[in-house]
């Protein structure tokens, strides 16, 4: 199935650092996600984005919806232990049955 | 965020019978429900969508009589994986949402291992 790529696939980090991470797509997304997946567990919602430009914050995360609509960026800020886990980008169509594409995702581990 | 459960969280069932999980969206009324499948140290993968009362929209090489979805109601999917095999072995998340312009909120995930 389609995915989206995300860089970079994994990280490792001291706490502290801040962490930042892409999302790119040969499509265009008029939504873009970001979510949070600890081990075992179903993703968390962390941020969403509807406008090309849009610059959204949650706490320690901000996340970017790119210009051109085929990208994203979330950074997060003063990494802690518990940032540890993986993190996927999602596009939501904005036709038909409205799915999600999800990113191939981006493994973090912060070193405390 | 809304609530959604899945049950169970794990399940072990024995090659060639069927698994029964179950997607509930706890405080709101689900119009539509995702399935998806996640093997180890990979993306979530859509299996299907069902909206409540109408046949599932399966993606493309997803076995429709292997993945039995029904979602009879705005606040109840179900996923069937029928003559299971140790290659369905997987971690199945259901996620539900409200309205086409709404997110959707993912369940806890259930573990699936096939013997």
């Amino acid at each position: 199935g389609q995915q989206l790529n995300q860089s970079p696939q994994s990280m490792f980090i001291q706490e502290g650092e801040d962490v930042s991470m892409n999302c790119t797509s040969s499509s265009i997304f008029n939504t873009w996600l970001w979510y949070k997946q600890d081990p075992g567990e179903g993703p968390v919602l962390l941020i969403a984005l509807y406008k090309a430009g849009e610059l959204t914050s949650n706490g320690r995360l901000t996340a970017q919806f790119g210009i051109t609509r085929k990208d994203s960026f979330l950074n997060i800020s003063a990494s802690i232990p518990s940032d540890v886990g993986i993190y996927f980008c999602a596009g939501r169509l904005s036709s038909g049955t409205y799915k999600y594409i999800f990113g191939t995702g981006t493994r973090l581990k912060v070193l405390a | 965020g809304a609530v959604v459960s899945q049950h169970p969280s794990w399940v072990i069932c024995k090659s060639g019978t069927s698994v029964k999980i179950e997607c509930r969206s706890l405080d709101f009324q689900a119009t539509t429900m995702f399935w998806y499948r996640q093997f180890p140290k990979q993306s979530l993968m859509l299996m299907a969508t069902s909206n409540e009362g109408s046949k599932a929209t399966y993606e493309q090489g997803v076995e429709k009589d292997k993945f039995l979805i029904n979602h009879a109601s705005l606040t109840l999917s179900t996923l069937t994986v029928t003559s299971a095999h140790p290659e369905d072995s997987s971690f199945y998340i259901c996620s539900a949402r409200a309205g086409p312009n709404t997110e959707a909120f993912f369940g806890q995930g259930t573990r699936l291992t096939v013997v």
